[in-house]
């Protein structure tokens, strides 16, 4: 069974500061990778995502992820943080094409404040 | 296109009342899904479906039942709501076919309160 860690349910940074959340997971066959972007009182947005193809992600609104299988790490970073960056972030998990998992598993967020 | 839309936004049910909930989606995927989002838990699955008719348990589906009756629409039904039950509840959709069923789109959600 797959499982996702999130360090840290509030992060908070400085606008034009270095962005980093943390991602860690566990799977028994190889996986695929995501992370969503949840506004306040909206549903969830895609991100970016890893599908074994790069390992470093490129996603929307300037974030990018770096898959690190030594690490089962797959954490989110943007290089300067802006006020619209505010939001709750999500990392999710699945089994990928090794396995017949489709299903996504959640992390418990990592809430993002952008202090002016 | 709109996209995935849920009816309704709001409800608020007393303790033994039923109720249902309404996803729809105008992409034309096979698979879609319903969670709850309650605070520090992150989204937890209650029910998924991989096709018109067809129909299986999540991480949490106690309490639950869905039907997928047409393949753009995925009903959640509470037939006795309890306060346990208070939470935001999600739809989701996604691809059938390759990387693609990964991705999952979402709606707006429904926020139900059980008092």
């Amino acid at each position: 069974a797959q499982s996702v860690t999130q360090l840290g349910s509030h992060v908070s940074v400085s606008e034009g500061a270095l962005v980093l959340l943390r991602c860690n997971y566990s799977s028994s066959v190889p996986p695929y990778l995501f992370w969503y972007v949840q506004y306040p009182n909206q549903g969830l947005q895609l991100l970016l995502k890893y599908t074994s193809a790069a390992t470093l992600v490129k996603g929307i609104n300037g974030f990018e992820a770096e898959f690190k299988k030594s690490e089962t790490s797959f954490h989110l970073t943007k290089p300067s943080a802006h006020m619209s960056d505010a939001a709750e972030y999500f990392c999710a998990v699945s089994e990928g094409s090794g396995g017949s998992n489709y299903k996504l598993t959640f992390g418990k967020g990592t809430l993002l404040t952008v202090n002016p | 296109n709109a996209g995935v839309t849920q009816t309704p936004k709001f409800r608020v049910l007393k303790t033994g009342q039923s109720m249902t909930l309404l996803c729809a989606q105008d992409m034309n995927h096979e698979y879609m899904y319903w969670y709850r989002q309650d605070p520090g838990m992150g989204l937890r699955l209650i029910h998924y479906s991989v096709g018109e008719g067809t129909t299986a348990k999540g991480e949490v589906p106690d309490g639950y039942n869905v039907s997928r009756l047409k393949k753009q629409n995925f009903l959640l039904g509470l037939e006795s709501a309890a306060p346990s039950q208070t939470s935001v509840y999600f739809c989701a959709s996604s691809y059938s076919g390759g990387r693609a069923r990964y991705e999952q789109y979402f709606g707006p959600g429904t926020r139900l309160t059980v008092t």
